[in-house]
């Protein structure tokens, strides 16, 4: 099977700058997970759809973050307008659903690396 | 809150022999589930090994094996028989039973010489 897809693989913007990710899940997995990975760390969980619902977001900083699974599909996480410490690794994931995280973990992808100057 | 620490930000071993991987969590959740992942420098997180927390056998998938002490909140990963592919960082992993969240902790780096 075809794994979790994203682009770009690399991205450079100045400050204030706005910026895109995409994602493409596994055919087939209903959840999807954004990760934000900042050099050094372990990643860290910004949102989480179940289909195109929202099940937790709680650690999205909401005033210049936002994503959205609009078909149940591929997603896409926006930061408007970028802060030098939004400079990180974005990773996509997906699973068939909350429960099979357990037994399986996540499929990710390889991610973006985005680089805030 | 739930948190994973591990303290070695760094590790190397000599191929062939074994290396221990130390992981310790704070939680009050019951139910859940821990795992290892491997980062190597492509960026893609690989799944290593899971345990059930309810289950006291210790899990093995080939050369990885866990040592998992649910009274101490303990997880760590050995790897035996070291290969110069298993050069990569190591993440350990908590996740609540039924929420696909996963925490993870900072990550050790491990590099295997030859």
């Amino acid at each position: 099977e075809a794994g979790v897809a994203q682009s770009p693989r690399y991205k450079i913007i100045e400050k204030r700058q706005s910026v895109a990710f995409w994602c493409n899940p596994i055919s087939g997995h209903a959840t999807l997970y954004w990760y934000q990975q900042i050099l050094g760390q372990g990643p860290k969980l910004l949102i989480q759809f179940q289909n195109n619902g929202v099940v937790d977001d709680s650690q999205l900083p909401k005033d210049r973050f936002s994503a959205e699974r609009l078909k149940g599909v591929d997603s896409t996480l926006k930061i408007q307008p970028a802060k030098l410490e939004d400079s990180a690794v974005y990773l996509c994931a997906s699973s068939l659903s909350r429960a099979t995280t357990a037994n399986y973990g996540y499929t990710f992808g390889s991610g973006t690396r985005l680089t805030v100057v | 809150a739930q948190t994973v620490t591990q303290s070695q930000p760094e590790m190397s071993v000599q191929e062939a022999e074994t290396v221990t991987l130390s992981c310790t969590y704070d939680t009050s959740e019951n139910n859940y589930y821990l795992f290892w992942y491997k980062q190597p420098p492509s960026r893609q997180m690989i799944l290593v090994i899971r345990q059930e927390a309810y289950k006291q056998q210790n899990a093995t998938e080939n050369r990885f094996s866990v040592n998992f002490q649910k009274a101490a909140k303990s997880f760590s990963l050995k790897i035996s028989d070291s290969q110069l592919g298993d050069t990569a960082m190591y993440f350990c992993a908590f996740s609540p039973a039924n929420t696909g969240k996963l925490i993870f902790g900072q990550g050790t780096t491990l590099q295997v010489k030859p």
